[in-house]
C-alpha cells in the first residue's frame, strides 16, 4: 500500500525558514518524480515544485522560485521542501504527491499545515 | 503560464442526476489533463488522467472527455459520496497548473 506522510509544518514568523519532509512507502520511491502541492485556507490547489526520480531535475512555481528548494533522499525514501524567506501568503496545507502517467498525481499525503504569521 | 478555467464555480444537483463540469485551458494542453475530487479535510483523489482514462478504483459513472483546450468531466448519476469539489490540472507545460475548482452541492 502506497503511503505518503508529511511532517514539519509549524507556525513561523515572516522571513523565517522551515523544512518539510514526506516519508514514502509502498512503492519504489526512486522510480517516480515527486511534487509538493499547497492549498491556502479555503482556496484551491497550487503546484509548488517537482523533482525527478534521480533528483537531477527540478522545477518550481514562480511564486516560490529562489526561496524554496526541493530535494530527495532515495536511500531514506524521503522528499523534502526547504522553505526560506517565508511570507504570509505561503500559509497553506502542503501536500506531497507521487507522479503518475506524466505529471498527474495518483497518491497524496494527508498534508502538513504551514502558518506564516507574527 | 497556462490558465485553467473551470465552470461553473458551483453546481447544484439532485442525487441520481447527471453532472457536467467544464475545464478550459488558455492554450492547448493536448490530452495532458487530469481531474481530482476533494472532500473537506481530505487530500485530493485522482479521478481521470490523460483527459479520459479513469484512475484505479474509480467508478464507471465518472467519465472524462476533450482535448486541446476544452475538457469535460461527467458524473452520470450522482451518489451522495460524490458531493465534493472537483479540480482539473494540466501537465503539458511548466508550471503545472490547476483550475479554480467546481463545487458540486446537493440541490
Amino acid at each position: 500500500e502506497v503511503q505518503l506522510l508529511e511532517s514539519g509544518g509549524d507556525l513561523v514568523q515572516p522571513g523565517g525558514s522551515l523544512r518539510l519532509s514526506c516519508a514514502a512507502s509502498g512503492f519504489t520511491f526512486s522510480n517516480y518524480a515527486m511534487s509538493w502541492v499547497r492549498q491556502a485556507p479555503g482556496k484551491g490547489l497550487e503546484w509548488v515544485s517537482i523533482i525527478s526520480g534521480s533528483g537531477a531535475i527540478t522545477y518550481y512555481a514562480d511564486s516560490v522560485k529562489g526561496r524554496f528548494t526541493i530535494s530527495r533522499d532515495n536511500s531514506k525514501n524521503t522528499l523534502y521542501l526547504q522553505m526560506n524567506s517565508l511570507r504570509a501568503d505561503d500559509t497553506a496545507v502542503y501536500y506531497c504527491a507521487k507522479s503518475h502517467s506524466g505529471y498527474s498525481f495518483d497518491y497524496w499525503g494527508q498534508g502538513t499545515l504551514v502558518t506564516v504569521s507574527s | 503560464e497556462i490558465v485553467m478555467t473551470q465552470s461553473p464555480a458551483t453546481l447544484s444537483v439532485s442525487p441520481g442526476e447527471r453532472a457536467t463540469l467544464y475545464c478550459r485551458a488558455s492554450q492547448s494542453v493536448s490530452s495532458n489533463l487530469a481531474w481530482y475530487q476533494q472532500k473537506p479535510g481530505q487530500a485530493p483523489r485522482l479521478l481521470i488522467y490523460g483527459a479520459s482514462t479513469r484512475a484505479t478504483g474509480i467508478p464507471a459513472r465518472f467519465s472524462g472527455s476533450g482535448s486541446g483546450t476544452e475538457f469535460t468531466l461527467t458524473i452520470s448519476s450522482l451518489q451522495s459520496e460524490d458531493f465534493a469539489v472537483y479540480y482539473c490540472q494540466q501537465y503539458n507545460n511548466w508550471p503545472l497548473t490547476f483550475g479554480g475548482g467546481t463545487k458540486v452541492e446537493i440541490k
